[in-house]
């Protein structure tokens, strides 16, 4: 399957963790990366690989990964975390990327 | 400043072309592979092409291929999307992207990971 499969929407309390995760067969072959995405902008680079954070996003974000499963958890959401966030990844062929359907992230 | 601005969006009918431009600047445009990811009204992001660095390798979505074309000009800094036999469902706002790439040594796999993003050109296609 080519498909990544994510919650279509997430809330938290502020201060507190949230985990978003990305289901999908190709997840057991390549890592995911994670975009967030405020309305009106262009999507934003937050986590890659195993354990890659881009420089300028902070060390609330973290990702990880097992069997088909790759997660992206806020621990200690703010305000301003409050977006959609898109999985990535390759599909089976190794040469088609795909995203997953997005992730609705309320801060309460 | 590492930088991406799209240009050439429009309003074209059913049918149509329309040529979409990619300006890179701020580091070695060449060195890197390149995307083109759109994003429909209200929906969520979908890939649509990539290109290698030398255009050597280039992939395209099921559901653009035999319409849509990218190609790169690594002597202007520039990426395109020719756009032709446009349709409804391909009105959207279309990125480029920058692919950064590391080699992870446990699966034996490269990385590829979209690290730097235009602000985007809107695509209309609409009789």
């Amino acid at each position: 399957s080519s498909e990544l499969t994510q919650d279509p929407a997430v809330s938290v309390a502020l201060g507190q963790t949230v985990r978003v995760t990305c289901q999908g067969d190709s997840l057991r072959t390549y890592y995911a990366s994670w975009y967030q995405q405020k309305p009106g902008q262009a999507p934003v680079l937050v986590f890659y690989g195993k354990s890659n954070r881009p420089s300028g996003i902070p060390d609330r974000f973290s990702g990880s990964s097992s069997g088909n499963t790759a997660s992206l958890t806020i621990t200690g959401a703010q305000a301003e975390d409050e977006a959609d966030y898109y999985c990535n990844s390759r599909d089976s062929s190794g040469n088609h990327l795909v995203f997953g359907g997005g992730t609705k992230l309320t801060v309460l | 400043e590492v930088q991406l601005v799209e240009s050439g969006g429009g309003l074209v009918k059913p049918g149509g072309s329309l040529r979409l431009s990619c300006a890179a600047s701020g580091f070695t445009f060449s060195s890197y592979s390149m995307n083109w990811v759109r994003q429909a009204p209200g929906k969520g992001l979908e890939w649509v092409s990539s290109i290698s660095s030398s255009s050597s390798y280039i992939y395209y979505a099921d559901s653009v291929k035999g319409r849509l074309t990218i190609s790169r000009d690594n002597a202007k800094n520039s990426l395109y999307l020719q756009m032709n036999s446009l349709r409804a469902e391909d009105t959207a706002v279309y990125y480029c992207a920058r692919v950064s790439t590391y080699y992870d040594f446990l699966t034996g796999h490269t990385v590829h990971y979209m690290d730097v993003w235009g602000k985007g050109t809107t695509v209309t296609v609409s009789s």
